[in-house]
């Protein structure tokens, strides 16, 4: 099962909005609403922020949104913030019965 | 509040072996499927194993099929992952995780133990 494909970096300065991909197949994150997002700081575990696609669990900013078009899925941060900074993974489960992580994404506050 | 603390990470020679263990408290264990998640130093996730509430399904990564077992002790709360034939390239933070239920994600994790492989 390869990884889904997200940019190595994104950058964006406070307040603004950004916006990360995730593209996979249809054997995974076209085939089924069952995408996630997570954050992960330095030496962290990673936190859920995103599941279903759009769903926040509590205690999530709403700043945070997710969509998903065919077989690419995006998580949107708006009003970007200092905390915001860290790395960002989609996931998503497989035809397979399995599950699968993006290849992750540095986000960097300017 | 969920609480899921790894332990039995170590040094190991390839070829060697290891059992990671998950203890699990402030839900109800015998209601979630869990998942165990690596990463590699420097690298991204890379999901490893979920076994069903009641341990009745386990799904492997193609990378550790036939050399992990995934396992689950319901009545101590318990989530374990045997790794034999270990190799250089399955060096990484171990991360137990909860399945959240009715969907496909991971809800709550582990700080994750340190398993290095190396001679």
């Amino acid at each position: 099962q390869s990884a889904l494909t997200q940019p190595a970096s994104v950058s964006g300065s406070p307040g603004q909005s950004i916006t990360i991909s995730c593209t996979g197949t249809s054997s995974d994150v076209g085939g089924y609403n069952y995408v996630s997002w997570y954050q992960q700081h330095p030496g962290k575990a990673p936190k859920l922020m995103i599941y279903d696609v759009s769903n926040r669990p509590s205690g999530v900013s709403n700043r945070f949104s997710g969509s998903k078009s065919g077989n690419t899925a995006s998580l949107t941060i708006s009003g970007l913030q200092a905390e915001d900074e860290g790395d960002y993974y989609c996931s998503s489960y497989t035809s397979r019965s399995t599950y699968v992580f993006g290849t992750g994404t540095k986000v960097t506050v300017l | 509040q969920v609480q899921l603390v790894e332990s039995g990470g170590g040094v190991v020679q390839p070829g060697g072996s290891l059992r990671l263990s998950c203890a699990a408290s402030g839900f109800t264990f015998t209601t979630y499927g869990m998942h165990w998640v690596r990463q590699a130093p420097g690298k991204g996730l890379e999901w490893v194993a979920f076994i069903r509430n009641d341990g009745s399904n386990k799904y492997y990564a193609d990378s550790v099929k036939g050399r992990f077992t995934i396992s689950r002790d319901n009545s101590e709360h318990t989530l374990s992952l045997q790794m034999n034939s270990l190799r250089t390239e399955d060096t990484a933070v171990y991360y137990c995780a909860k399945h959240r239920g009715s969907t496909w994600t991971l809800d709550y994790w582990g700080q994750g133990t340190l398993v290095t492989v190396s001679s």
